[in-house]
């Protein structure tokens, strides 16, 4: 069965860096679009990004463009980012998606537990 | 960049219809998914591509999507249904190319 599990999430100091993995099993992982979607506490769902299955094409939000990086390496089958720069509002839990169907934008079927980031002095 | 607009609630007793909106600048020329969250859990999807249902989704949930608006339908609704819900789109026209979340509505079973 499809599972995507996130790793890396904990407690950071304003400024500082993070990077994020979200490993995916039962699929081909190379065959699909993968996306990164945040939810701060309290708040609703906030997408950040959207890579192609073969890491060619990446789509990302403006509001972190310049500090998160996205990118994927599907000989390990894993999905990352790297964020930089890290400001108390980036506190939130990080969800890794994968697309119902290998085509292109086809909703977000599979999610991960979602790992928390909490940037706090 | 392409907003979504959803209420932020929606309250009402079992066993009524919920119809929850998703309003956006000729969202009826775009594909809506629609995903319910319940606290603690990550969000699943219950309906694709406006009105399709995932394997699993009870067929109480339906979709439909029309001029500027884009409805989630919950008929005969139940306790477990409570939840957050949300819509989203793939934005393919601004400057800005990306996905659009809705800011979700809370659906409340009384």
């Amino acid at each position: 069965q499809v599972q995507l599990v996130e790793s890396g999430g904990g407690l950071v100091t304003p400024g500082g860096s993070l990077r994020l993995s979200c490993a995916g099993s039962g699929f081909t992982f190379s065959d699909y679009y993968m996306s990164w979607i945040r939810q701060a506490p309290g708040k609703g769902l906030e997408w950040l990004s959207y890579i192609r299955s073969d890491g060619s094409t990446t789509y990302s939000a403006d509001s972190v463009k310049g500090r998160f990086t996205f990118s994927r390496d599907n000989a390990k089958n894993s999905l990352y980012l790297q964020l930089n720069s890290l400001r108390a509002e980036d506190t939130a839990v990080y969800y890794c998606a994968r697309d119902r169907t290998s085509g292109f934008w086809s909703g977000y079927a599979y999610w991960g537990q979602g790992t928390l980031v909490t940037v706090s002095s | 960049s392409y907003v979504l607009t959803q209420p932020p609630s929606v309250s009402l007793a079992p066993g009524q219809t919920a119809r929850i909106t998703c309003g956006g600048y000729s969202i009826g020329s775009k594909t809506v998914h629609w995903y319910q969250q319940k606290p603690g859990q990550a969000p699943v999807l219950v309906v694709y591509d406006d009105s399709d249902r995932p394997s699993g989704i009870p067929e109480r949930f339906s979709g439909s999507n029309s001029g500027n608006t884009a409805t989630l339908t919950i008929s005969s609704v139940e306790a477990g249904d409570e939840a957050d819900y949300y819509c989203q789109v793939w934005d393919g026209t601004s400057d800005q190319r990306g996905v659009v979340f809705g800011g979700g509505t809370k659906l409340t079973v009384l």
